[in-house]
């Protein structure tokens, strides 16, 4: 069954802790993205991978981290320096070969600083 | 900066009316428009898309119409029923490019009143 795999599905975290969040896709998709979802303010974009070993900065990168080591795996880490972490976290992924446009979305990791 | 706006950001219908949302991006290169549907707890999934190239697309109750020169969109849902009761998010992005990069409206939150 092909698809975008997020977890954890919840996640608490003491202020000061890194915590990373893993997002897997055996869709065989080349480009992989991070968002951010706040209420009222739509989604908005972490980071974003085109192809394996490469990545760039969205409009709301500061604070987190990725990799891209592998094609299947894009995990994000929310550091310290992430002034307001507390928020759901979606992954997605798109092929860059169909050029159908079409963003695949994972069901999300929500993120709780106690 | 590339900016959507989305309107309203919230809208109660009764059951069997016509829903309309609107969005308006600032990019003038942009040339793919999907709009999302996410229901509570759940990932966001397409529903319906329009490329620049044509003024309107059509799939059963729901249709997309997009103006270039005024650089908006909106989408129309007719004979509502209670489970399109959901968040939709419209964005725009630029396809085929390097990046495609999307940008996100706010969402509207739809309610459909039984």
């Amino acid at each position: 069954d092909g698809g975008i795999t997020q977890s954890p599905k919840y996640l608490f975290r003491k202020e000061g802790q890194n915590v990373t969040l893993s997002c897997e896709q055996n869709l065989n998709h080349d480009a992989m993205y991070w968002y951010r979802q706040d209420p009222g303010q739509g989604l908005r974009l972490i980071y974003y991978s085109q192809i394996v070993n490469d990545f760039q900065k969205g409009d709301i990168a500061e604070g987190y981290s990725v990799s891209r080591e592998k094609k299947e795996s894009f995990p994000l880490t929310v550091t310290s320096a992430q002034k307001n972490p507390t928020a759901f976290y979606l992954c997605a992924s798109r092929s860059r070969v169909n050029r159908t446009g079409e963003l695949f979305f994972g069901e999300g990791s929500r993120l709780t600083v106690l | 900066g590339e900016n959507v706006e989305q309107h309203p950001s919230t809208l109660s219908v009764q059951e069997g009316d016509s829903a309309v949302i609107k969005c308006t991006y600032s990019d003038s290169a942009s040339n793919y428009f999907p709009w999302y549907k996410q229901e509570l707890g759940k990932r966001p999934q397409l529903i319906i898309d329009i490329r620049s190239n044509v003024g309107e697309k059509k799939d059963q109750r729901i249709a997309v119409t997009l103006n270039k020169t005024a650089k908006h969109f909106s989408l129309h849902i007719t004979e509502t029923q209670p489970e399109d009761s959901a968040v939709y998010f419209c964005a725009a992005s630029k396809i085929p490019s390097g990046t495609y990069k999307y940008i996100f409206g706010t969402g509207t939150r739809l309610k459909v009143l039984a």
